[in-house]
């Protein structure tokens, strides 16, 4: 499975929008690019997925470039419950696969 | 909706003792899947089950074994509880046919005295 590099933390405002990039340079041709939220002592959730250019879905958006070797998740005016740790996954598209989670960025919303 | 279901949500044992925890995924999902989560740390996956089946393992000690029922429910067995064991253990399901991601439930805790 692909690495990905993700910051280890962010912080923001109530309101504001926040960009998360992760890195994975050695994704691969068939690799999907996944994002997950975890809130404090809650399972993980799925927020997004894409392969290339843009998704968007009513919780955030996921922007990928053309040669794939970075992602960024877009969550648009944030609010306090979005304070959570969101991980980067990258792997193949398959819902039998094991997920492999890295270190995520916990992010800190202010009011 | 209906989520996948854990039980139970909250667990004390103390070290040598033997624990159960029981997973029920979401109904129609095949697939089950178990992660561990220590304090501070990202979730480990240990195992995953696919139609009744073992269909991967990951870092999970000989001390625990798991298996998935005929009606598609699963049950992590623990055995000779160590304090590091303490931990939140999740359960996801997925339908494998569908394509779907996996969801998850909102978790064990076990803590290991």
């Amino acid at each position: 499975l692909a690495k990905t590099t993700q910051p280890i933390s962010m912080d923001s405002y109530e309101g504001q929008e926040v960009n998360i990039t992760c890195s994975h340079n050695n994704i691969a041709t068939n690799d999907y690019i996944t994002w997950y939220q975890q809130f404090p002592s809650q399972g993980p959730r799925f927020i997004i997925q894409g392969y290339k250019t843009k998704v968007t879905n009513e919780v955030a958006s996921l922007f990928i470039p053309a040669d794939r070797k970075s992602s960024t998740l877009s969550l648009p005016r944030v609010s306090l419950s979005d304070t959570a740790v969101y991980y980067c996954l990258v792997g193949p598209y398959s819902s039998a696969s094991k997920i492999i989670f890295g270190s995520g960025t916990r992010l800190s919303i202010r009011p | 909706a209906a989520g996948v279901i854990q039980s139970p949500r909250h667990l004390i044992k103390e070290k040598r003792e033997t624990a159960t925890l029981k997973c029920y995924p979401i109904p129609r999902h095949d697939t089950v899947y178990w992660y561990q989560q220590g304090p501070g740390q990202d979730p480990q996956f240990l195992i995953s089950f696919y139609e009744k089946m073992q269909s991967d393992k990951g870092s999970i000690p000989d001390r625990f074994s798991a298996q998935q029922f005929s009606d598609y429910h699963s049950e992590l067995n623990m055995s000779s509880l160590e304090l590091g064991d303490s931990a939140l253990y999740f359960c996801a399901s997925s339908l494998v046919a569908g394509e779907e991601t996996q969801y998850f439930g909102p978790g064990t805790r076990l803590l290991v005295l």
